[in-house]
């Protein structure tokens, strides 16, 4: 069974980091992209950016470039998500989801993980 | 970038209802438009995508219309379980920038 599993919600307070997961399984892991996408909380879907899964290219979306960083570890099939210095704005669920190709063009996220809920408070 | 504009942002139905929800391209796309429902503390799930090709299992009451920069979805005969958000998004500058619409939240009447 194809699926995108998540690490555990986190409660972080300002200035400390952080790293989430996610972990791929039933697919081939190196032949996708994974998203990343932020939801504040009661407010709509923000992309974050993309990275390949053998960890070869990245792209950031304007809004995050700088703010967090993406990687991954094509040995254990998993994405990461970095924070080097959390704030409060950074309170959100995160969602990783894999980008596939339909009718050879049509570029959707299909797999979605569960969530991450990251919650930063002082 | 391009942006994409939802509207509305809410409405009200009841079970039974045809809804449609507008989804405006700041720029033409073609038809490299998806959609996306959203049920309160889960994952987003594929609707439809290339503007009207129905994701495998999701019920004929959904359509999607359009092309360019004008888009619609419809929901005919309003279930319970249509209770949600919907999001549309734009793969036109994939995988580069892989923007979304504000949503349009399905409320109860």
């Amino acid at each position: 069974e194809e699926q995108l599993v998540q690490s555990g919600g986190e409660v972080k307070k300002p200035g400390e980091s952080l790293k989430i997961s996610c972990k791929a399984s039933g697919y081939r892991f190196t032949s996708y992209w994974i998203g990343w996408v932020r939801q504040k909380p009661g407010k709509g879907l923000e992309w974050m950016g993309i990275i390949y899964g053998d960890d070869s290219e990245i792209t950031y979306s304007p809004s995050f470039q700088g703010q967090v960083t993406f990687s991954a570890d094509k040995s254990i099939t998993t994405a990461y998500l970095h924070w080097g210095s959390l704030k409060v704005s950074d309170t959100a669920m995160y969602f990783c989801a894999r980008l596939a190709t339909f009718n050879g063009r049509t570029e959707v996220f299909d797999l979605w993980g569960q969530g991450t809920l990251v919650t930063v408070s002082s | 970038d391009i942006q994409l504009t939802q509207s509305p942002s809410s409405l009200s139905a009841s079970v039974g209802d045809r809804v449609t929800i507008s989804c405006r391209a700041s720029q033409s796309i073609n038809n490299y438009l998806n959609w996306y429902q959203q049920k309160s503390g889960k994952a987003p799930k594929l609707l439809i995508y290339a503007a009207f090709t129905l994701q495998s299992g999701v019920p004929s009451r959904f359509s999607g219309t359009g092309s360019g920069t004008d888009f619609t979805l419809t929901i005919n005969s309003l279930q319970p379980e249509d209770f949600a958000t919907y999001y549309c998004q734009q793969s036109f500058t994939t995988p580069q920038v892989l923007t979304f619409g504000g949503g349009t939240k399905v409320e109860i009447k």
